[in-house]
């Protein structure tokens, strides 16, 4: 069945450092591929996406390739702020499960 | 557009009593689904809405939930008797039909913890 393995955290950064948060996948077929950021005390907002084999989805600074084959989907920010502090969640789906898949969510602090 | 709600927030019960979550999902959303995190572990998914039928209530731990979507707006999930496992974070997500694998959009979560 389809499956997302996260970086486990936590993981401590000074600002404007390099962020790196690995996140791999095992699926049947062809899915979409997410990342979803809570901010502490709120809920899951989507970061990014792609639907397909070498899309790169972007916001906010984050970027993430969807590589098919690495079955891969790391995200990465150049230069990460305080405000970047959230927990990150890798997630898939497809067009057959009802379902979202998530990992386990990596806890990012950034300190000033 | 108000984003998708859920209620309560927080919520505290002893070892047997029941509690009941709702969700409001954005409206003209047919599609609604309950995940669960459990201790920092993974987000997992509970079932799935299609307008007021269960599409997929595979992930649903045992007989002691129940989850229902009247007349195919709002959904609850009821817990009834709450186990000390049944504690973690609920969450509630909707999409638009036939877009469920293209984005969910979640709600703030309720946090229940059962002592």
């Amino acid at each position: 069945g389809n499956s997302v393995t996260q970086m486990e955290g936590p993981v401590t950064l000074s600002e404007e450092a390099f962020l790196t948060i690995n996140c791999t996948y095992t699926a049947t077929g062809y899915p979409s591929l997410f990342w979803y950021v809570q901010y502490p005390g709120e809920g899951l907002q989507l970061l990014l996406k792609a639907t397909k084999a070498d899309d790169k989805g972007s916001n906010k600074g984050f970027e993430a390739t969807y590589r098919k084959e690495t079955t891969s989907f790391h995200l990465e920010k150049g230069s990460v702020q305080v405000s970047d502090s959230a927990v990150y969640f890798c997630a898939l789906s497809d067009h057959y499960a009802n379902d979202m898949r998530f990992g386990a969510g990596t806890r990012l602090t950034v300190k000033p | 557009e108000a984003g998708v709600t859920q209620f309560p927030s927080h919520s505290v019960i002893e070892k047997g009593q029941t509690v009941t979550l709702r969700c409001d999902p954005i409206s003209g959303h047919d599609n609604l689904y309950w995940y669960r995190r459990v201790m920092g572990k993974e987000i997992k998914f509970l079932l799935h809405f299609v307008k007021e039928s269960k599409q997929d209530e595979s992930g649903m731990p045992n007989n002691r939930f129940l989850a229902e979507r009247t007349g195919g707006t709002y959904s609850t999930l009821k817990v009834q008797p709450a186990e000390l496992e049944d504690s973690g974070v609920y969450f509630c997500a909707s999409s638009p039909l036939g877009q469920g694998y293209n984005e969910q959009f979640f709600g703030p979560g309720t946090r229940l913890t059962v002592l």
